[in-house]
């Protein structure tokens, strides 16, 4: 069935580094791809997303690529900053029904 | 404006006891969600109600009963309160049909047994 993996956690990197998140992903078809992000004490919300191969899906200084080719998407920030600690959820939803896969959390943590 | 709201925000009752979360989503989205959240932030879909009609029920214990009343709530009914329900409970809602469709979450409950 379908599903996504992506590093576990925790991470934690100092202000201004670089963030590589990986996300893989295992789907039948075609589907779209996800990254939310959790705030302390909130709920998910939207960061980015890609609806197929090659798309990149871009927001607040993250970016992530839909890679067929090695069923990938991973999330990069060039320069991080302590507002971004968080969880980050990969995700994705076969373009049939509105069934949505997470995986398990990847937990930032940036310190000044 | 609050797009997806959950009530209550926190919740500590007693093992035994009844509990009900509510929900409510002003997007005029036709899918609701329901999701717990463990304390390692693994996220688990319970069920997925289509315009008031159950679509995914995950295996989950019989003590949990969603209830959608309209298109725009689904509320989540817990008997029976066990030690291992402790967790956050989050409800999301989507647009129906073929997408991709994001979702969108509320704030969630932490629902806490004693």
């Amino acid at each position: 069935g379908d599903s996504v993996t992506q590093m576990e956690g925790p991470v934690t990197l100092s202000e201004e580094a670089f963030l590589t998140i990986n996300c893989t992903y295992t789907a039948t078809g075609y589907p779209s791809l996800f990254w939310y992000v959790q705030y302390p004490g909130e709920g998910l919300q939207l960061l980015l997303k890609a609806t197929k191969a090659d798309d990149k899906g871009s927001n607040k200084g993250f970016e992530a690529t839909y890679r067929k080719e090695t069923t990938s998407f991973h999330l990069e920030k060039g320069s991080v900053q302590v507002s971004d600690s968080a969880v980050y959820f990969c995700a994705l939803t076969p373009n049939t029904g509105n069934q949505f896969y997470f995986g398990t959390g990847t937990s930032l943590t940036v310190i000044p | 404006d609050t797009a997806v709201s959950q009530t209550p925000k926190y919740l500590v009752t007693q093992m035994g006891n009844d509990k009900s979360i509510k929900c409510e989503q002003n997007l005029g989205h036709d899918t609701m969600y329901w999701y717990k959240q463990d304390s390692k932030k693994f996220l688990k879909i319970m069920f997925s109600y289509n315009n008031k009609e159950l679509i995914i029920n995950e295996t989950v214990p019989n003590r949990f009963s969603p209830k959608s009343p309209d298109k725009a709530h689904l509320n989540l009914h817990i008997n029976s309160l066990e030690l291992g329900d402790s967790a956050v409970y989050f409800c999301a809602s989507s647009q129906a049909g073929t997408g991709p469709y994001e979702q969108y979450f509320g704030p969630g409950t932490r629902l806490t047994v004693t």
